[in-house]
């Protein structure tokens, strides 16, 4: 069946512009995180969703990061104001349940200029 | 918290064996993860450990000391394909989050 997919798969934006990462989970998966990958630098935990609801926020970096998941499906990163610092390979997993796999998507390469 | 230990490099030859070590203090630590990533593209699962011991999954076995925050990755018959960044990754808490290192970078030669 279809994998994790997002998208766009490439964003360059102006610093202090808002953007918009989508992610499509892998159908029936009830949990979904969001990691993002600065250059050179292992992956970061943002947030996990189970469900539509999401018990843990700890990794997002500021206020200006927030994420919602509708239908038990598709989720939307979205960061405010951004920043060069926000310039990451944003990746986006599900897993069948919390305890199983997690199955990475190709990730959305964003770029603040 | 969470600290993870592995090593930056390894450098193995074609179709020899290479072991990938990790150490790793994490607390609510569930499992730990090995995946493969290539340089430029998503990682990819190789295995997901959760009860000590060795498993074996084709050329690729994984293996977890709990009590001793300690996993190592075993790769045969190395193949120039394998050639590539291996991220360990303890899994914890509710949500089962995983915590990335920097990888370990392999490079397999002729």
């Amino acid at each position: 069946g279809a994998g994790v997919s997002q998208s766009p798969s490439n964003k360059v934006t102006e610093k202090g512009k808002d953007v918009e990462l989508r992610c499509d989970p892998i159908s029936g998966h009830t949990a979904l995180y969001w990691y993002r990958q600065r250059l050179g630098q292992g992956l970061e935990f943002l947030i996990y969703f189970q469900g539509n609801s999401a018990p843990d926020k700890s990794g997002l970096p500021s206020d200006r990061f927030s994420a919602e998941r509708t239908g038990e499906s598709v989720s939307t990163l979205t960061i405010q104001r951004t920043q060069q610092e926000d310039s990451a390979v944003y990746l986006c997993a599900s897993s069948d349940r919390w305890a199983d796999t997690q199955y990475f998507g190709p990730g959305t390469r964003l770029t603040v200029l | 918290g969470q600290n993870i230990d592995q090593p930056t490099e390894m450098t193995a030859t074609e179709g020899a064996i290479v072991q990938i070590n990790c150490t790793y203090q994490t607390s609510g630590f569930n499992g730990l993860f090995w995946y493969q990533q290539h340089a430029g593209e998503a990682p990819t699962f190789l295995s997901y450990n959760v009860l000590d011991g060795l498993e074996e999954k084709g050329r690729f076995s994984s293996f977890l000391s709990r009590s001793k925050g300690y996993s190592y990755l075993l790769l045969k018959e190395l193949q120039m394909k394998d050639s590539a960044s291996y991220l360990c990754a303890p899994a914890a808490g509710g949500g089962n989050k995983l915590t990335f290192g920097t990888g370990t970078q392999l490079k397999v030669e002729l």
